[in-house]
This record gives structure tokens, sequence and C-alpha cells, in this order.
């Protein structure tokens, strides 16, 4: 059976702060792909990024990036220097078929 | 704009009714999806489409009945053998069907309250 989870349901941090969130999943499929997701107050969830099984290298994409650890299960997001702006709840989740798996979500509240 | 729509944003309803959300999109997606999400649950798969007249039920399919006679659109009816309908529903949709690289698009959401 497929798995994600998100053991931090929230975390408050102090803007400038940089915070790490926490994403493990289970999967028996050689092939699938990892995915994170921000959701904002207003509730549309917005896609952050996808990572394939094969690709084992860390991303950064600004402020934000990403470490993939096969060995260890693991996709986690780093937000680095946290802005206000980044509260929001995020949601880690993995396919590898016609649907996605999405964990609880970890609710991140960046205080000014 | 390309996007996905949902209407309406707000939706309250009496005990026993059914009530129809609605869902569009201009994407041109072949598949569609619709979530529930609770607080602390995540979201969770009530239908799912990958093509015109043809569906399939997701985790939480009790209750829920949707269609799909038109690619843009999937809308989807919770009925009253929904024991629990008060939530937030949430649509999506990917590009190609069946292709577990493509990320989905989600729009804004209805939040659906039964009194």
């Amino acid at each position: 059976a497929q798995k994600v989870t998100q053991a931090q349901t929230e975390i408050s941090v102090v803007e400038k702060e940089d915070v790490t969130l926490d994403c493990v999943y289970e999967t028996r499929d050689t092939t699938y792909y990892l995915f994170w997701y921000k959701q904002p107050p207003s509730g549309e969830l917005v896609f952050l990024i996808r990572r394939n099984s094969f690709d084992e290298q860390n991303e950064i994409s600004g402020r934000y990036s990403w470490n993939f650890q096969k060995s260890t299960s693991s996709f986690n997001f780093t937000i680095t220097a946290s802005q206000v702006v980044d509260s929001a709840v995020y949601f880690c989740a993995l396919s590898s078929g016609d649907k996605i798996i999405f964990g609880k979500g970890t609710r991140l509240h960046i205080l000014p | 704009d390309g996007g996905i729509t949902q209407s309406p944003k707000y939706l309250f309803r009496k005990e026993g009714q059914n009530v129809t959300l609605s869902c569009e999109q201009n994407l041109n997606h072949d598949a569609m999806y619709w979530y529930r999400q609770d607080p602390g649950q995540g979201l969770r798969l009530i239908y799912y489409s990958q093509i015109v007249n043809d569906f399939q039920k997701g985790d939480i399919a009790e209750g829920y009945s949707v269609s799909r006679e038109k690619k843009e659109s999937f809308p989807l009816t919770v009925t009253s053998a929904q024991k629990n309908p008060t939530a937030f529903y949430l649509c999506a949709s990917s590009n190609l069907a069946g292709a577990a690289y493509n990320e989905q698009f989600f729009g804004p959401g209805t939040r659906l309250t039964v009194l």
C-alpha cells in the first residue's frame, strides 16, 4: 500500500528563520513521483515541485529547496529565510499510477 | 486565462437535500478529480475521471455521484446518503490521464455547510 506521512501537524517560526517540513513515503513501486503543494488561506492548492524516483538530486528554487533520499524514503522541503507570505498548509504527495496520494499536510505559521 | 473554476465558493444546504458542486476547466485536460478536505485529514479522493463518459470511485465515494458528459466539466453531487457532508471540496485536473508524473491543477474549492 502507498502512504505519505507528514508527522509535523503544525509549525510556527519567526520570520527569517529557516524551516524544514518533513515527508516520509511508502511504496513498493520502483517508478514513482513525489510532489509538494502549497495551500494558502485562499484554499487553492498550488503545485511547487515534482521529483521522480530515479532522480535524487537536490533541487533549489530561490528560498525553497528539496532533499530527496530514497534510502530513508524521505522528500523534505526547506524554506530558507522564511517570510510571512510562506504561511500556508503544505502537502507532500506520491503518485505511481493514475492517482495521487496526499499526506495530511503541515500547517506553517510564519510570525512577524 | 486558463484554469479551473468551481462554483459557488460557499454553499449552504439543509440536511437531506442533494446538492451539486460545479467544476469547469479550460485547460483541455483529460483527467479530472474531486477531493474532500476535512481539518487535519488532508485530501481524500472521492471520484476521478480519465475520459469523457467514464469515471472511477476513489477512496470515499459513498454518498456522492458524478458525471462527465463533457471534457471540460465534472460536476459532483452530494446526496442525502452522505452522512457528514460538511467539508471543503476541491476539484482538480491533469493533462494526460493515467500519467503518474503529471501534476494536478486545482480549483479554488467550494465550502459546503449542511445545516
